[in-house]
C-alpha cells in the first residue's frame, strides 16, 4: 500500500534549464510533506518541507508546490546545476512516526 | 549536520544468523529511526523510538527487533537473518519539537544475507 508515488523513476534535464519532479498521494489526512536528496553511498539528506496549509514554498532555487485537491505535490529546480544529480524522495505524512516516502526519483543533470 | 554514524557500513551474513545493526547520533536529538531502502519501495519504517527505553513499530516491523538504552544509540537487531532482509537500512534522528520535524539521516549499511 504505497501512500505516497513517484511515478517518474527517472528524470534527466539539461544544464540551466528547470527540472520538475512530481509526487501524489493518497492519504488526505497528511499534513506535511518532504523532498529529501540523496546522493550514491549517503543518506537522504533534507532539501524542503511544505505544509498543507499552503500551497507554495520556496527556498533559493527550489520550490515545491502542492495541490491538495489533485493530491500532488511536485518540486521545481530553476536552473538545474549538474550538482543537483541524485534521487529525491518525497514523502508525506502528519508526524515524525509515520513519515510515508516515494520510491524516489533519480535527476540527471546533464552540462 | 547532524552527528549521525552507523556500524557497520557494509555485512554479509548467512540466513539464520543474527544481525545487530548500529546507529549513533550526537545532537542529543529525542527520536530514532530505523528505516530500510528497497527497489521501487523508497524509504520504509520499520522502529522508531521516542525516549530511552521507549520504542514502537513501524510501517515494516516483522523480524526485527530494537533497543535504546542511551539517548545516542539506537540498536536493531535481526534475530535471524533471512533473505529478504537483504536491503539498505538507514538510521535517522529528529529532535520532534513539532510535527514533522526534518529527520536527519546515517550514511546508511547495506546488509546482504546469503
Amino acid at each position: 500500500d504505497q501512500q505516497v508515488k513517484q511515478n517518474s523513476p527517472s528524470l534527466s534535464v539539461q544544464e540551466g534549464r528547470i527540472s520538475i519532479l512530481n509526487c501524489d498521494y493518497t492519504n488526505s489526512m497528511f499534513d506535511y510533506f518532504l523532498w529529501y536528496k540523496k546522493y550514491p553511498a549517503e543518506g537522504p539528506t533534507f532539501l524542503i518541507s511544505i505544509s498543507s496549509i499552503k500551497d507554495k514554498n520556496e527556498d533559493g532555487r527550489f520550490t515545491v508546490f502542492l495541490n491538495k485537491s489533485a493530491k500532488h505535490l511536485s518540486l521545481h529546480i530553476v536552473p538545474s546545476q549538474p550538482g543537483d544529480s541524485a534521487v529525491y524522495f518525497c514523502a508525506g505524512g502528519w508526524n515524525n512516526n509515520d513519515m510515508r516516502f516515494g520510491a524516489g526519483t533519480r535527476l540527471t543533470v546533464k552540462p | 549536520d547532524a552527528g549521525i554514524t552507523q556500524s557497520p557500513r557494509h555485512k554479509v551474513t548467512e540466513t539464520g544468523t543474527p544481525v545487530t545493526l548500529r546507529c549513533h547520533q550526537t545532537e542529543n536529538h529525542r527520536y530514532m529511526y530505523w528505516y530500510r531502502q528497497d527497489p521501487g519501495h523508497g524509504l520504509r519504517l520499520i522502529h522508531y523510538s521516542y525516549g530511552v527505553k521507549d520504542t514502537d513499530k513501524g510501517e515494516v516491523s516483522d523480524g526485527y527487533s530494537v533497543s535504546r538504552s542511551k539517548t545516542e544509540d539506537f540498536l536493531l537487531t535481526l534475530e535471524s537473518a533471512t533473505s529478504s532482509q537483504t536491503s539498505v537500512y538507514f538510521c535517522a534522528s529528529t529532535s520532534g519539537r513539532a510535527g514533522a520535524d526534518t529527520q536527519y539521516f546515517g550514511p546508511g549499511t547495506r546488509l546482504t544475507v546469503l
